[in-house]
């Protein structure tokens, strides 16, 4: 199984800050690396797939990086709404597998 | 818009199986991949498998032994049975599209169901 980690496991910032999560696989995953948010009690919201393409309707302060083994999610301008919890995923191979969440809280 | 919709049992008795059904509404079952997807308390996503709409199925090895899912396109629904079920099977159960090609990517997803695993 391709193993994902996530950095940092949580993090607090302000209304308007520059925040950059970090998502590393175990082995190469070329661009095959989705972006999720997840709020209490919802299901996961697809924000980028394939490393850096944006959701249809996802606002632009969402952007996503990389290829091989290191992936970025970086949120331009944190709003208050982005408060939750982000995973990365890769879809390389299955068993597909997910990074274990970074939680997002604003100061 | 597709809308999935998870049912069945909230509570189910250790070594019984556990059983759930996704119908799929504003659009076609048809040739996407529909998964099972659950997320223990306090823990991560852990992906459980996919079916085809043609009938063919993933799973994850990790429990391949105790997993089936089925499809029924004529009801728009694919389900999942997992059996022998312990108190680490307890979680909160997604269904969800996954995208008929590379790249893949879970474009649509149930609200979730609870289930929770005990006597």
């Amino acid at each position: 199984d391709i193993q994902m980690t996530q950095s940092p496991s949580s993090l607090s910032a302000s209304v308007g800050d520059r925040i950059t999560i970090t998502c590393r696989s175990s082995q190469s995953i070329s661009i095959y690396l989705n972006w999720y948010q997840q709020k209490p009690g919802k299901a996961p919201n697809l924000l980028i797939y394939a490393a850096s393409s944006l959701q249809s309707g996802v606002p632009s302060r969402f952007s996503g990086s990389g290829s091989g083994t290191d992936f970025t999610l970086t949120i331009s301008s944190l709003q208050p709404e982005d408060s939750a919890t982000y995973y990365c995923q890769q879809s390389y191979s299955t068993p597909f597998t997910f990074g274990p969440g970074t939680k997002v809280d604003i100061k | 818009q597709v809308q999935l919709q998870e049912s069945g049992p909230g509570l189910v008795k250790p070594s019984e199986t556990l059983s759930l059904t996704c119908t799929v509404s504003g659009g076609s079952i048809s040739t996407y991949y529909w998964n099972w997807i659950r997320r223990p308390p306090g823990k991560g996503l852990e992906w459980i498998g996919y079916i085809y709409y043609s009938g063919s199925t993933n799973y994850n090895p990790s429990l391949k032994s105790r997993v089936t899912i089925s499809v029924d396109t004529s009801k728009s629904q694919f389900s999942l049975k997992l059996n022998s079920v312990t108190a680490a099977d307890t979680a909160v159960y997604f269904c969800a599209r996954l995208t008929r090609a590379q790249p893949y990517y879970f474009d649509y997803w149930g609200q979730g169901t609870l289930v929770t695993v005990s006597s």
